[in-house]
């Protein structure tokens, strides 16, 4: 079945604990993304990488580091959380960069940081 | 810059009215425009999708045309169900980025009663 997958689904942690989400993609997808959805706000990028090797900066990168050195996988990786990062977070694949391609999305991973 | 205006929720409706979630948007180039829906607990799925001027999108009896003159792309249905009961998203990807990122409205949360 295609699909994305996120690990973990639930995360509850404490502030300055290294944490990483870890993020699949089963479809050969060149472009992966991260969101972050908080109320009020709908979904904001944290970054996205165009191909292997490849990676940018989103809206909101601040606190975030990512990395793709292999294209099925997207980790997010948290150095030092703090509570303003506490969110629900969402990886997303789509086969080109195009901006017509469909993006598909993980199943998201609720992350408090206390 | 991007940006993705819709219509403040929540909504609730009765089995069978007729829908309309409000969409403007403010691009820099030539966005593609999409509807996701979001059921609950889960991540979001693409519903529909128009990539240029004039295009309808349209999928499980949702509309939604895009109209480069008003800069709109609202979203409507004949007649809702329960089951359509979500949190719907308005959002564009802009070619003129180099990349797919997609920029989101907050969100309109639907809940249809029996």
């Amino acid at each position: 079945e295609a699909q994305v997958t996120q690990n973990p689904r639930y995360l509850i942690t404490v502030t300055g604990k290294k944490l990483t989400v870890t993020c699949s993609q089963n479809m050969n997808h060149e472009y992966m993304s991260w969101y972050r959805q908080d109320p009020g706000l709908g979904l904001r990028q944290i970054y996205y990488s165009m191909n292997v090797e490849v990676t940018d900066k989103g809206d909101v990168p601040e606190g975030y580091k990512v990395s793709r050195k292999e294209k099925r996988n997207f980790p997010l990786i948290l150095e030092s959380p703090s509570p303003n990062q506490t969110s629900l977070y969402f990886c997303a694949s789509s086969f080109h960069q195009s901006s017509t391609d469909t993006q598909y999305f993980g199943p998201g991973t609720r992350l408090t940081v206390l | 810059g991007n940006s993705v205006t819709q219509m403040e929720g929540p909504v609730t409706l009765s089995e069978e009215a007729f829908l309309t979630i409000n969409c403007t948007y403010t691009a820099t180039g030539y966005p593609s425009l999409f509807w996701y829906v979001q059921y609950p607990g889960e991540g979001l799925q693409l519903l529909l999708k128009a990539t240029k001027a004039d295009d309808k999108g349209s999928n499980k009896g949702f509309e939604a045309t895009y109209r480069k003159e008003t800069t709109s792309f609202h979203l409507e249905k004949g007649s809702v169900q329960v089951s359509d009961s979500a949190v719907y998203f308005c959002a564009l990807s802009d070619r003129g980025t180099g990349a797919n990122n997609l920029f989101f409205g907050t969100g309109t949360r639907l809940t249809v009663i029996p």
